[in-house]
């Protein structure tokens, strides 16, 4: 079975500063990873995703996430964060090939200006 | 393109009652996934359906059912509505690419609440 792990409930940092929002993922298999973000009353947005490649992948609104095989994690980062990144940020792992995808348990970011 | 749309938007129903909720994907998008978010359990994967057909099923009760017309909008039905079941909905649309599982796109959801 797959599974992912959003080891922290919330991450507060400070405007300006690098961010991280950590996540760990267990499939048997070569892991398709998505990060998508959730605004208030709203629907997901995608952020970014790693199918194959380049481990540093770049998203939307400057964000990007690292795929590490050996630590099985694929944590989202920012250089600089903005107040407006304040939401919950969900992790995401499938096998591909029509697999159904699965979600973490979601991390929520609150940035303070 | 027009995104994923879900109708209702709000739905408040007693216990017993049944409720479907309705899923227009994104024009050219075959695969429509359905997912409950609660704040205690998270996103939870409910079904999903490629050109009619139910290809994925999660750990839900007999009671959530669903269906996929020949024009991949889908439909989500929930029998005997129990508390546990207030949540909000959401359906995402994707269209595989080479290789299988592709971006999936979230409509904004359904917030369905039981009393």
């Amino acid at each position: 079975a797959q599974s992912v792990a959003q080891p922290e409930d919330q991450v507060n940092v400070a405007e300006g500063n690098p961010l991280t929002v950590k996540c760990t993922y267990s499939v048997s298999g070569n892991p398709y990873l998505f990060w998508y973000v959730q605004y208030p009353n709203r629907g997901l947005q995608f952020l970014l995703k790693y199918i194959t490649g380049d481990n540093l992948v770049k998203g939307s609104y400057g964000f990007e996430a690292e795929f590490n095989k050996s630590q099985t994690s694929f944590h989202l980062k920012k250089p600089s964060a903005l107040v407006s990144d304040s939401a919950l940020y969900f992790c995401a792992v499938s096998l591909g090939g029509y697999q159904k995808v699965t979600f973490g348990i979601g991390t929520k970011l609150q940035v303070i200006p | 393109k027009a995104g994923v749309t879900q109708t209702p938007r709000y739905l408040i129903k007693t216990r017993g009652q049944q409720v479907t909720l309705s899923c227009s994907p994104i024009s050219g998008h075959r695969s429509v996934s359905w997912y409950q978010q609660t704040p205690g359990q998270g996103l939870q994967f409910l079904f999903e359906y490629f050109s009619e057909t139910q290809r994925n099923k999660g750990n839900f009760p007999g009671r959530f059912s669903g269906r996929q017309f020949s024009n991949s909008r889908s439909e989500m039905n929930v029998s005997t509505l129990e508390l546990g079941d207030s949540a909000l909905y959401l359906c995402a649309s994707s269209s595989p690419g080479r290789g299988g599982t592709d971006t999936q796109y979230f409509g904004p959801g359904t917030r369905l609440t039981v009393l």
